[in-house]
């Protein structure tokens, strides 16, 4: 069964820590993304990959970075966490062959108190 | 601007019944449109696709309708169950763009007993 994995459940940060959000997929896919999900405003995209070392900014990129040293895991950096960067974060996969859809990972929920 | 809307933030509908939940999207260039499951605490999960070439597509109690003319889709549930009740989110994509996927805000379906 094809998996992407998040490596927290359940995250708690100080307002001006670095954070790291890990996602892991066993599939294979050239594609990546980061998402956050916040209620009201659905699913924002914050960064995505297409490739070892290559990333693009989506719709919200501010105050993140991302890192893809290698194809099955791409990172997402919080370079300094604020108290606005509470939310769901997801992480998603998609092989580039056209059809089909996103595979998610079970979400980060990250608390910045 | 939004590109995939979905108007109706929530919906309660009685268990037994059908359920229709709706999207509209404004880009002619999506030919790919998705819908995604979403429990809390949880990463959204694939539930039914249907490309533009059809205007209808069935998988058990799911059912997907797509009206090109009109720019709109909507997805039944028939019968709506009580482990139906989650946040719907419908999404689209494009042939020959990149990968990514446009995903509504979401609405929140009660399925009431």
């Amino acid at each position: 069964d094809v998996k992407v994995t998040q490596s927290s459940r359940y995250l708690v940060k100080r307002t001006g820590e670095k954070v790291f959000l890990e996602c892991v997929q066993d599939m294979d896919h050239e594609n990546m993304f980061w998402y956050r999900q916040d209620p009201g405003l659905g699913l924002r995209l914050i960064y995505f990959s297409y490739d070892v070392k290559m990333k693009e900014k989506g719709d919200i990129p501010e105050g993140y970075s991302v890192s893809r040293e290698k194809k099955e895991r791409f990172s997402l950096i919080l370079e300094s966490a604020s108290t606005n960067q509470t939310s769901m974060y997801l992480c998603a996969s998609r092989a580039s062959t056209r059809g089909g859809g996103y595979t998610f990972g079970s979400g980060t929920r990250l608390t910045v108190v | 601007d939004q590109q995939v809307k979905q108007n109706s933030p929530s919906l309660s509908v009685q268990e037994g019944r059908i359920s229709i939940l709706n999207c509209d999207y404004t880009n002619s260039m999506f030919d790919y449109f998705l819908w995604y499951k979403k429990y809390p605490a949880e990463g959204p999960t694939f539930l039914i696709s249907i490309s533009s070439i059809k205007d209808k597509n069935e998988d058990g109690r799911f059912t997907v309708f797509l009206n090109k003319s009109a720019k709109h889709l909507s997805l039944h549930i028939v019968p709506s169950q009580p482990g139906d009740s989650a946040v719907y989110f419908c999404a689209a994509s494009a042939t020959g763009r990149d990968d990514k996927i446009i995903f509504g805000k979401g609405t929140r379906l009660h399925i009431l007993p």
